[in-house]
């Protein structure tokens, strides 16, 4: 089983819509959890990042961490063209700098 | 702020020959500095963990003496792609911990490698 698994996609939705992304992850000890956005032929940008448990909201970005089901979550409301990218989640254990990544997920916003 | 740079972007090399890759932190101090490579559709695979000063962290399956790595100042990384073969065309990316942050790693825009 890989440590972090992420459906690759991809997903299309309409303009406006919400995006909703997520990972499962076999080892406990993840503590931090990041999701990051490719752009094609870029290196990835950090969008959010959340220690332990718990929900975080960044404009119209929201990350969930639900470390009790191994489950994290990325949502994207009021989806715009220019959030078309692949989403990457990530994540790494507490004094471990590896950080351990999703498969990605191609995501397509249609005007 | 927190800014990764890479040089070059883009290289072409003829196969037999070495390549070297920089990666910058230009506004911030990293102790720490990693280097990805990425097959098209596919994630970023791990390859070598550098801490400034010290030996490069190889993961299991990447050759040390192919991919050789140098962090010699805390804001410099520099991975050579020795004896390059068509193989080795990739998506190298580099990222960096900022010294003063947590977990956090920012990436750089990457370098496309292709061995002819």
């Amino acid at each position: 089983q890989k440590e972090v698994e992420q459906d690759p996609g991809p997903l299309s939705v309409p303009e406006g819509a919400i995006v909703s992304l997520n990972c499962t992850y076999s080892n406990s000890a993840f503590q931090y959890f990041m999701w990051y956005r490719q752009y094609s032929r870029k290196g990835p940008e950090l969008l959010m990042y959340t220690y332990s448990s718990g929900n975080k909201e960044d404009g119209r970005f929201t990350a969930q961490v639900d470390k009790s089901s191994k489950y994290i979550s990325l949502f994207i409301r009021d989806s715009q063209p220019s959030d078309s990218a692949t989403y990457l989640c990530a994540m790494s254990h507490y004094g471990n700098n590896r950080l351990a990544f999703g498969k990605g997920n191609q995501v397509v916003v249609i005007p | 702020g927190a800014v990764v740079s890479q040089h070059p972007s883009r290289v072409i090399c003829k196969s037999g020959t070495s390549v070297k890759i920089e990666c910058r932190s230009l506004d911030f101090q990293a102790t720490t500095m990693f280097w990805y490579r990425q097959f098209p559709k596919q994630s970023l695979m791990l390859m070598a963990t550098s801490n400034e000063g010290s030996k490069a962290t190889y993961e299991q399956g990447v050759e040390k003496d192919k991919f050789l790595i140098n962090h010699a100042s805390l804001t410099l990384s520099t991975l050579t792609v020795t004896s390059a073969h068509p193989e080795d065309s990739s998506f190298y990316i580099c990222s960096a911990r900022d010294r003063d942050s947590s977990y956090e790693q920012y990436f750089g825009p990457g370098t496309r490698l292709t061995v002819t």
